[in-house]
């Protein structure tokens, strides 16, 4: 079984300041993590992955992620958040030995940036 | 290239009528996968197809709902005499096969309102 946890229904930030969003998972094996960002009526935009190498993971518009194997957790990450980051973001896990390519998502968190 | 294309963008239906989406995947790209997503909760796997190939459908509901990816044309998932709780956004995803398998690109999803 795969799951993800993404602790805060919503996170609020300056602009300017540091943007972290939380994300642990469990699989059974060795997990496969995605991050994607959707905006009002869109579908979701992806961001970035961890397969495997580096654990940190830099993808599009200055996001970058960490992946913690001890700590089950793959945060998302943007030193200096713009106004128009604000969106839904999803955290997603698919374990790589399990058989399928279905991804499980979190619940998401709503990034709210104030000018 | 044209990214996940979804059609219609938003579907009404009233209760006991027929609903169907339609996605074409991206050029090049034989996996399809369909997601839900109900207002403010996270995506949620219903069907993994490959062309006329079921692979994975552990999250489609037992009843009313079906899903196709023919050799010619898009995806299809129908759902049948519909209710209430089927209003949702449904999302369709594609992916190559190879080493970029694992990379899901969404679409722009189909509103679904049951009246």
């Amino acid at each position: 079984a795969q799951s993800v946890a993404q602790p805060e229904d919503q996170v609020n930030v300056a602009e300017g300041n540091p943007l972290t969003v939380k994300c642990t998972y469990s699989v059974s094996g060795n997990p496969y993590l995605f991050w994607y960002v959707q905006y009002p009526n869109r579908g979701l935009q992806f961001l970035l992955k961890y397969i495997t190498g580096d654990n940190l993971v830099k993808g599009s518009y200055g996001f970058e992620a960490e992946f913690n194997k001890s700590q089950t957790s793959f945060h998302l990450k943007k030193p200096s958040a713009l106004v128009s980051d604000s969106a839904l973001y999803f955290c997603a896990v698919r374990d790589k030995e399990a058989a399928g390519n279905k991804l499980t998502f979190g619940g998401g968190t709503r990034v709210l940036v104030k000018p | 290239n044209a990214g996940v294309m979804q059609n219609p963008r938003h579907l009404v239906r009233r209760r006991g009528q027929e609903a169907r989406l339609r996605c074409s995947p991206m050029k090049g790209h034989s996996h399809v996968y369909w997601y839900r997503q109900l207002p403010e909760e996270g995506l949620k796997f219903m069907v993994y197809l490959q062309k006329e190939n079921i692979i994975d459908e552990s999250g489609m509901p037992k009843e009313r709902f079906s899903a196709e990816f023919p050799k010619e044309g898009p995806s299809i998932l129908r759902i049948q005499q519909v209710v209430r709780g089927d209003s949702a956004a449904y999302f369709c995803a594609s992916s190559p096969s190879g080493q970029r398998y694992n990379e899901q690109f969404f679409g722009p999803g189909t509103r679904l309102t049951v009246l």
